[in-house]
This record gives C-alpha cells, structure tokens and sequence, in this order.
C-alpha cells in the first residue's frame, strides 16, 4: 500500500549544522506532501506543505522540494538551533484531494549547543 | 493556525475503569475532528473520524464499543476510553480540519493526552 519512509533517528547535530532529513513516498497519483514537527510534550504543528511537482515549502529557515521523479521530499535546514530540537513527520496526503495524511515514523533531531 | 486544546493533558487510571478526553476546537466550528493515538517513538496511527451530529468512522482494528467517540457539538468532541487496560496506555492527540481553500486541507492538532492505566 501506499507509504511515507523516513530516515530513522535520532538525528544528532550541532547547533549551526547543515540539517537534512530523508523522506521518500509511495503513492498512486499526486499526492500533496507535509512535514510536521512535534516538540517534547506537545502535538504536531504543520511544518511546511507542497501540493504539486516541483514546489518548495518553506517556513522558519526548513525547506523541503516536492521531488516527482525520485519520489522524495526531504527537509533541510541550513544552520540549526537548540530550539529545533523536536520529532519530525513527513506526511502524505493522497492525489484525491483526502485531508487525512498518512504518516511516517518520524525523525527525532537532538541539536546540541 | 486554529487552536485545538485537549483536556486532560494526563491522566491516570486504575485498570477497568473508563477516562474521558475532551478535544476542543477554539478558533472555528469544527464539522470533522480525527483522534490519533501514538506509541513510543512511533508515528500516529489514525483511530476514527468524528463527524458533528453523526456516528464515527473507526479505522479498520480500531474497537468502537472500547473507544467511543461523541462529536456533540461543533467545537467539541469527546473520546471515551472504556474498560481501560494497560495495554490502553498511550499518547492521544485530536486535530481539527482546517477551513480554507478546497484540497489540500490542513489539520490543526491538539497538544495531546497521556493516558497510563495502572
């Protein structure tokens, strides 16, 4: 069926560090793709999207590229900080149009100072 | 975004009796809410689908007399745990769909409640 494969963690950097963690997805049609973060004790907060081909979400320094051709959308930051510290789930949702997205495993990223 | 409150944020409970989790939407009337439970340190697994004014949808596996869901009115709906056992023990977090534009619409979360039954 289809699915949402994340890079397993915990991801450890430190502060300042190129950050980028894997997500890659199978589906039929085109999806719309999400990350979402979760910090220690809370819910998930919507991250960044992309709906079609070729866009770039973008929010707080993360970027992700909706990547068709190797069905991919891997999130990156260029210099982290303490405070990202989180759980990070990437997140399909399906070409129909559906507003329930299918998650991945989620990333754990431990930023030291 | 919307705020989404969960009330409790923890609870614990003595095995066979029942807990009740309120899910909140505070920002906007909230026809169709989801509940979601998450193991440790692993993703969120969809439980059921709560429709205003209507009957659940339970995911496939999901035991809809053990896990019963109210969505009385259009900013609240409840998840009720019954008969609670250990294995019941879990992280459960509601989100409310956004309003907006057609497709893709966003989910808006709640902050979650810890559920450990002793």
């Amino acid at each position: 069926g289809d699915s949402v494969t994340q890079m397993e963690g915990p991801v450890t950097l430190s502060e300042e560090a190129f950050l980028t963690i894997n997500c890659t997805y199978t589906a039929t049609g085109y999806p719309s793709l999400f990350w979402y973060v979760q910090y220690p004790g809370e819910g998930l907060q919507l991250l960044l999207k992309a709906t079609k081909a070729d866009d770039k979400g973008s929010n707080k320094g993360f970027e992700a590229t909706y990547r068709k051709e190797t069905t991919s959308f891997h999130l990156e930051k260029g210099s982290v900080q303490v405070s990202d510290s989180a759980v990070y789930f990437c997140a399909r949702g399906d070409g129909g149009g559906s507003y329930i997205p299918t998650f991945g495993r989620g990333t754990s990223l431990i930023v030291h100072p | 975004g919307a705020v989404v409150s969960q009330h409790p944020s923890w609870v614990i409970c003595k095995s066979g009796t029942s807990v009740k989790i309120e899910c909140r939407s505070l920002d906007f009337q909230a026809t169709t809410m989801f509940w979601y439970r998450q193991f440790p340190k692993q993703s969120l697994m969809l439980m059921a689908t709560s429709n205003e004014g209507s009957k659940a949808t339970y995911e496939q596996g999901v035991e809809k007399d053990k896990f019963l869901i109210n969505h009385a009115s259009l900013t609240l709906s409840t998840l009720t745990v019954t008969s609670a056992h250990p294995e019941d023990s879990s992280f459960y977090i509601c989100s409310v769909l956004g309003q907006g534009a057609p497709g893709p619409y966003e989910q808006y979360f709640g902050p979650g409640t810890r559920l450990t039954v002793t």
